[in-house]
């Protein structure tokens, strides 16, 4: 049952251009939203997040927007850098439990 | 703080052998989870615990598995016996409170042969 779901496996940018990382659920019940970013031979690590109450939430160069009327969030990178180039997942968590839901990833390439 | 440890990083057995995968959270964190990703199926939840209590279990894939929290600072995974299609990469994490944010370890890579 994949309640969050990935669509893309992989994504190729260009340095300097924008790379846009999307992510559906399913479940209305969750209420928070999170991207991770993973490093070959590496656990995952925080990114950013957003909470059901906001439809925006920008760290540098970094910007999480959340559509809760379609499910869909969406992680904005601007400029994109090399350094960037790994797996991003997303969450989703809901507020009556601890139970956090992970999309299979994207595996980003940015190009010099 | 270290971060979450786990060990062994890496892990070769063969089919029908026991394997146990440990975890040390971050101290102070409450919650602890282990997860499972493979190519297909992404980070699977497999168990969490809230102050060292199984709380659910339900994304653990058959008996074969079990996992224990026996101390704040300590969890095991095991798996009895082992099979092929248990090679993954195991990953524990930790968090403070319902906090949302999840502190994963360096995850443990099985392959069972």
């Amino acid at each position: 049952d994949q309640q969050v779901k990935q669509n893309s496996p992989s994504l190729s940018v260009q340095e300097g251009r924008i790379s846009i990382l999307n992510c559906d659920y399913t479940n209305s019940m969750f209420d928070y939203f999170l991207w991770y970013k993973k490093y070959p031979a590496e656990g995952p690590t925080f990114l950013i997040s957003i909470s059901s109450i906001k439809d925006k939430n920008e760290d540098g160069r970094f910007t999480v927007f959340l559509n809760k009327s379609a499910k869909h969030l969406s992680l904005h990178i601007v400029p994109s850098q090399p350094g960037d180039s790994a797996v991003y997942f997303c969450a989703a968590s809901a507020l009556s439990n601890n139970d956090m839901r992970f999309g299979a990833g994207t595996r980003l390439t940015v190009k010099p | 703080d270290a971060g979450v440890i786990q060990s062994p990083r890496h892990e070769v057995t063969e089919m029908g052998q026991e394997v146990t995968l440990r975890c040390k959270p971050i101290s102070g964190h409450d919650y602890l989870f282990w997860y499972r990703q493979t190519m297909m199926r992404g980070l699977e939840l497999l168990i969490y615990f809230n102050n060292n209590v199984p709380i659910d279990d339900s994304g653990m894939p058959e008996d074969r598995f079990s996992a224990k929290m026996p101390n704040a600072s300590f969890s095991t995974l095991k798996i009895q016996p082992s099979e092929p299609r248990d090679s993954a990469v195991y990953f524990c994490a930790s968090s403070l409170g319902t906090g949302r944010e999840q502190y994963f370890g360096p995850g443990t890579r099985l392959t069972v042969t």
